[in-house]
């Protein structure tokens, strides 16, 4: 099974910071993967898929890059509805994987 | 726009089976993969498996062996039954509509998702 990585596990930052978010697969994934916010309480929510289409709806200060193994979730200018944890997810192969997670928590 | 709403007990009993049922709302099942995903402090986010509107399924390998899913059509509803569980099954229980695209490599994504059922296992 291809197992999922991703750092920093937490972070604090501000309303208007630019936030990077870094994912690793253990294998080569192509551009198959995906990243979900969740809120507290809440399911998560799709954010980008195919690694940099984002989901229609989302805002574009949302941005998705990599190929192979290593993947940034980057979020221009961070909003107060932002803080929320993030996960990477891969769909290459069965069974899919998310990653452990990274919290993004207000300074 | 599609939503999910699932129901079913909170808490199972040790060496019983959890069901719980997932509806769709606002759209057909059919054409559609239907997943149940897990969340738990200790092993984070895991997929169970999924089944198509036809009945063909996939199961987690970890899971395998305890898992069956089934899909009402006439109902648009879909099912999870996992038997024999453990505290090591207490998690929160998601049902996720996958996407697919067909292409190479695979595409695909788990979108919308159910509101989450936590289903706790104690005696």
């Amino acid at each position: 099974d291809i197992q999922m990585t991703q750092s920093p596990p937490s972070l604090s930052a501000s309303v208007g910071d630019r936030v990077t978010i870094t994912c690793r697969a253990s294998q080569s994934i192509s551009s198959s993967l995906n990243w979900y916010q969740q809120k507290p309480g809440k399911a998560p929510k799709l954010l980008m898929y195919g690694a940099s289409s984002l989901q229609s709806g989302v805002p574009s200060r949302f941005s998705g890059s990599g190929s192979g193994t290593d993947f940034t979730l980057t979020i221009t200018s961070l909003q107060p509805e932002d803080f929320a944890t993030y996960y990477c997810q891969q769909s290459y192969t069965t069974p899919p994987a998310f990653g452990p997670g990274t919290k993004v928590e207000i300074k | 726009q599609v939503q999910l709403q699932q129901s079913g007990p909170g808490l199972v009993k040790p060496s019983e089976t959890l069901s719980l049922t997932c509806s769709v709302s606002d759209g057909s099942i059919r054409n559609y993969y239907w997943s149940w995903i897990r969340q738990s402090p200790g092993k984070g986010l895991e997929w169970i498996g999924y089944i198509y509107h036809s009945g063909t399924s996939s199961y987690n390998p970890s899971l395998k062996s305890r898992v069956t899913m089934s899909v009402d059509t006439s109902k648009n509803q879909f099912s999870l039954r996992l038997s024999s569980v453990t505290a090591a099954d207490t998690a929160m229980y998601y049902c996720a509509r996958q996407v697919v695209v067909p292409a190479t490599p695979s595409y695909n994504w788990f979108d919308p998702w159910g509101q989450g059922t936590l289903v706790t296992v104690s005696s």
